[in-house]
């Protein structure tokens, strides 16, 4: 168990949707990142928040935005859905002290 | 593109034999390196990690091994088995725990 959750666990979308994606981290995870994982590649990190704000971002489009609330949870979210937008989107807590990501089981997302 | 890639994408290893998963990686200012496992239908699971300044880290069965010269980096397991089959990644720290991932390896142990 990392103590990180996520839903859904699997959801389809059609083109030009948008979609939520939801992460709970457990108490001491004051930074959460998320990543894109498509089939046979490694994950690529999306962004990363601390404190409720934004503290860096890879290489994605501004149609990929996030939210941290004060209670260890997170949101991903993605508009204007495209076709390569199917992947695993996984959530990371990271623990204050030791800086070691947490992986919750990820949101397998379709987009068609 | 990705700055940490590994040598192999598949590894078959017989049961109790020793695997050896190799990476590299081109950034030489990066401090801090991380070894994943991830099964089906599950997110990556933190294995072992090594810092910089560091050339070798053990770990239960696990040990990881860091050559900053050849920017290489290898996870060796000792008597695999069954359970340790998996797609096995190596992470880069960029900053702040900002990792960059290789695109793993999928490690098959025969019974």
């Amino acid at each position: 168990e990392t103590g990180v959750t996520q839903s859904p666990t699997h959801l389809i979308k059609t083109r030009g949707q948008q979609v939520t994606l939801r992460c709970s981290s457990q108490s001491g995870h004051n930074t959460v990142s998320w990543y894109q994982q498509a089939l046979g590649q490694g994950p690529q990190f999306i962004f990363q928040y601390y404190r409720e704000e934004e503290n860096g971002r890879g290489n994605f489009p501004p149609r990929f935005s996030g939210l941290q609330f004060p209670n260890y949870s997170s949101e991903l979210n993605v508009n204007a859905l495209e076709l390569d937008d199917s992947a695993l989107y996984l959530c990371a807590g990271q623990e204050a002290g030791t800086g070691e990501l947490f992986f919750g089981e990820g949101s397998r997302l379709t987009v068609l | 593109g990705e700055s940490v890639g590994l040598h192999l994408p598949t590894l078959s290893v017989q049961e109790g034999d020793n695997s050896i998963i190799n990476c590299a990686y081109s950034n030489s200012a990066s401090d801090y390196f991380i070894w994943y496992k991830q099964e089906s239908g599950k997110g990556p699971q933190f294995i072992i990690d090594i810092r910089s300044n560091m050339d070798k880290r053990q770990g239960q069965r696990v040990t990881v091994l860091l050559n900053k010269t050849v920017k290489h980096l290898s996870l060796q397991i000792a008597a695999t088995q069954p359970g340790d089959s998996a797609v096995y990644f190596c992470a880069e720290n960029i900053n702040d725990y900002k990792l960059s991932f290789g695109a793993g390896t999928t490690v098959t142990v025969r019974a």
